[in-house]
């Protein structure tokens, strides 16, 4: 089996500031995602990556930068954190296609 | 586009009982439909995907859904729930246009009582 790795766990941050979110996996996937859960809401798609050079825009990708370091790594950047994107980021990845994701944990971001 | 609609936010149930949580879309054309789980503090985990033969697919830990092409349905069912089912679920569709995307619907949080 794999796992998903996001640092940090916690996020805390000023408005107006840049933040990085890192994702790494271990399952060997080509394929990663950022998605972005308000409190009691679903997933909102941010940006993926199809293969390591690869990546596209979600449905949220305005405020947001990511980049596909590696195969094995996915970083998100909110390039100027406001206060009502307060959220549980996760992060996936999976084989491809429309395969079964797998997730992390999540990094939970505030911003004060 | 297409969309996910869960229609309730919160079912709760007694231990041992059935329970069906319901899951609809739009789109008209061919579609991937999965179901997630979330426990408190945790990440999605997959339990079953559909695309197309058999419209009854069994999942992992006794879950299975049912697609329904007249209805736009996905909806999953437990035959016996355990206290430890007690999570949020998540329907998540995917159109077969080749972009990979999954909407997610709001999810539905099921309370088992023990």
């Amino acid at each position: 089996g794999g796992i998903i790795t996001q640092t940090p766990k916690f996020l805390i941050g000023q408005e107006g500031q840049k933040l990085t979110l890192k994702c790494q996996q271990n399952f060997n996937h080509d394929t990663m995602y950022w998605y972005r859960q308000d409190s009691g809401k679903g997933l909102r798609l941010i940006y993926y990556s199809i293969t390591e050079n690869d990546l596209q825009k979600g449905d949220l990708s305005e405020g947001y930068d990511a980049s596909r370091e590696k195969k094995s790594s996915f970083s998100l950047t909110v390039t100027s954190a406001q206060k009502n994107e307060m959220a549980v980021f996760l992060c996936a990845s999976s084989t491809g296609g429309y395969a079964e994701q797998f997730f992390g944990p999540g990094t939970r971001l505030t911003v004060l | 586009t297409q969309t996910v609609s869960q229609s309730d936010a919160h079912v709760t149930v007694f231990e041992g009982d059935s329970v069906e949580l319901r899951c609809n879309y739009s789109y008209g054309g061919s579609i991937y439909l999965s179901w997630y789980i979330q426990h408190h503090g945790h990440g999605l985990q997959f339990l079953l995907k559909y695309y197309s033969g058999n419209p009854v697919v069994q999942g992992v830990n006794g879950f299975e859904a049912e697609f329904s092409k007249s209805d736009s349905s996905f909806h999953l069912r437990k035959a016996s729930v355990h206290w430890s089912d007690s999570a949020v679920y998540f329907c998540a569709v995917s159109a077969n246009t080749g972009n990979y995307k999954y909407v997610f619907g709001a999810g539905t949080r099921l309370k088992v009582i023990a």
